[in-house]
């Protein structure tokens, strides 16, 4: 079993649409959580990051942690075409494996005009 | 500021022949990272250095892989011989911070290695 499960999609939605992105984890052990946008041929660019669990917001981002649940959530409002893109969860556990960044898979999400 | 930088962007060899991937961090940061994803996979973490020395090499596959990071700058990663099941993207990253809180990590562009 994957430490970190995320569905690959794809995703497509319209212009303006929300989108939902999930993953879940396996290992309690993690307490940082990150999401990271990777346009094509480029390499993952971070885009939010949280420490435990709770609301984020930037713009038009929030990432949800909700650790009971071992679940973690990005929200995108109002997307864009430009929000096409592969969108990946990685998180790092507590203690010392600093920087150790476990990854799900990434969803490839379309925003058609 | 120059982002972090790799090269080849694409490498194509056959299996059995050797091959180095070269990563040029941001500057002034002492941590650096090696990450590949395999096709259909999830990016997989390789090993991390702390200016030259190796912090953590848990994540490489086999003794097929060595990794090195001469003065604590650039950082090679090769790979001798080369096996079909080593193609992949390569990605590296760095940071400045060394722990986790904080620790935002810069990729690469990565290098695209596909072995015949």
């Amino acid at each position: 079993q994957k430490e970190v499960e995320q569905d690959p999609g794809p995703l497509s939605v319209p212009e303006g649409a929300i989108v939902s992105l999930n993953c879940t984890y396996s290992n309690s052990a993690f307490q940082y959580f990150m999401w990271y946008r990777q346009y094509s041929r480029k390499g993952p660019e971070l885009l939010m990051y949280t420490y435990s669990s709770g609301n984020k917001e930037d713009g038009r981002f929030t990432a949800q942690v909700d650790k009971s649940s071992k679940y973690i959530s990005l929200f995108i409002r109002d997307s864009q075409p430009s929000d096409s893109a592969t969108y990946l969860c990685a998180m790092i556990p507590g203690g010392t494996s600093y920087g150790k960044l476990t990854f799900g898979q990434g969803t490839i999400l379309t925003v058609h005009p | 500021e120059a982002g972090v930088t790799q090269f080849p962007s694409h490498s194509v060899i056959e299996k059995g022949q050797t091959v180095t991937l070269r990563c040029d961090p941001i500057s002034g940061h002492d941590n650096l990272y090696w990450y590949r994803r395999v096709m259909g996979k999830e990016i997989k973490f390789l090993l991390h250095f702390v200016k030259e020395s190796k912090q953590d090499e848990s994540g490489m596959p086999n003794n097929r892989f060595l990794a090195e990071r001469t003065g604590g700058t650039y950082s090679t990663l090769k790979v001798q011989p080369a096996e079909l099941e080593d193609s992949g993207v390569y990605f590296c990253a760095s940071s400045q911070a060394a722990r986790a809180s904080g620790d935002t990590q810069y990729f690469g562009p990565g290098t695209r290695l596909t072995v015949l």
